[in-house]
């Protein structure tokens, strides 16, 4: 079975702090994501990454950015914390770009007070 | 504007009762999944539909695809708690990555 984790699932930080979300997952997959979900707005891609030290921009990057050293890892950071960015945070993966299953943490809810 | 709509937005019904739920969209899409989510979890993959027209069964579960690749339903017969949950569907956007619907929020009352 395709394991995605994140780091943590509850954080709360204050305004202006950075902000490091991880996520690993252990099948190897090229594609990995993350989103941000609000109620009534679905899922939204912030940024996605289909290779090691490559990122692309999603919807929403803005405030955001990402680092993948490691092929099983990828990074979400947020430099200075606002508290627009209250949210749940999700991390998935799949195997190839395109239509591909993709697989989903159980996501991190951050708090920023 | 979503790229994906889904209604209704909330569903609240008893068990046994059957219920539809609906993906639209103004655009073509090549195909469409849904997934289901589960409070504190992510959302877990219940079906790709890829042909328009087409209709897949998992056990209680329809899925239908639009014949003109617009529009996508989940039926389901006999609803149990266990159903309980947010679906959203997604579509490929752009190659790389999905498009998500804000979802339907079933509750399944005992």
């Amino acid at each position: 079975d395709v394991k995605v984790t994140q780091s943590s699932r509850y954080l709360v930080k204050r305004t202006g702090e950075k902000v490091f979300l991880e996520c690993v997952q252990d099948m190897d997959h090229e594609n990995m994501f993350w989103y941000r979900q609000d109620p009534g707005l679905g899922l939204r891609l912030i940024y996605f990454s289909y290779d090691v030290k490559m990122k692309e921009k999603g919807d929403i990057p803005e405030g955001y950015s990402v680092s993948r050293e490691k092929k099983e890892r990828f990074s979400l950071i947020l430099e200075s914390a606002s508290t627009n960015q209250t949210s749940m945070y999700l991390c998935a993966s799949s195997l190839w770009a395109g239509e591909d299953t993709q697989y989903f943490g159980p996501g991190t809810r951050l708090t920023v007070l | 504007t979503q790229l994906l709509e889904q209604s209704p937005q909330f569903l609240s019904i008893q068990e046994g009762e059957n219920l539809t739920v609906y993906c639209n969209s103004s655009s073509v899409f090549s195909s469409l999944q849904w997934y289901r989510q589960e409070p504190g979890e992510g959302p877990v993959l219940l079906v790709t539909v890829v042909t328009g027209g087409e209709v897949k069964k998992l056990k209680r579960l329809t899925f239908q695809f639009g014949d003109a690749r617009k529009d996508s339903s989940l039926h389901i017969t006999a609803a149990q708690p266990g159903d309980t949950g947010l679906y959203l569907c997604a579509g490929p956007h752009y190659g790389q990555n999905f498009v998500f619907g804000p979802g339907t929020r079933l509750s399944v009352l005992p």
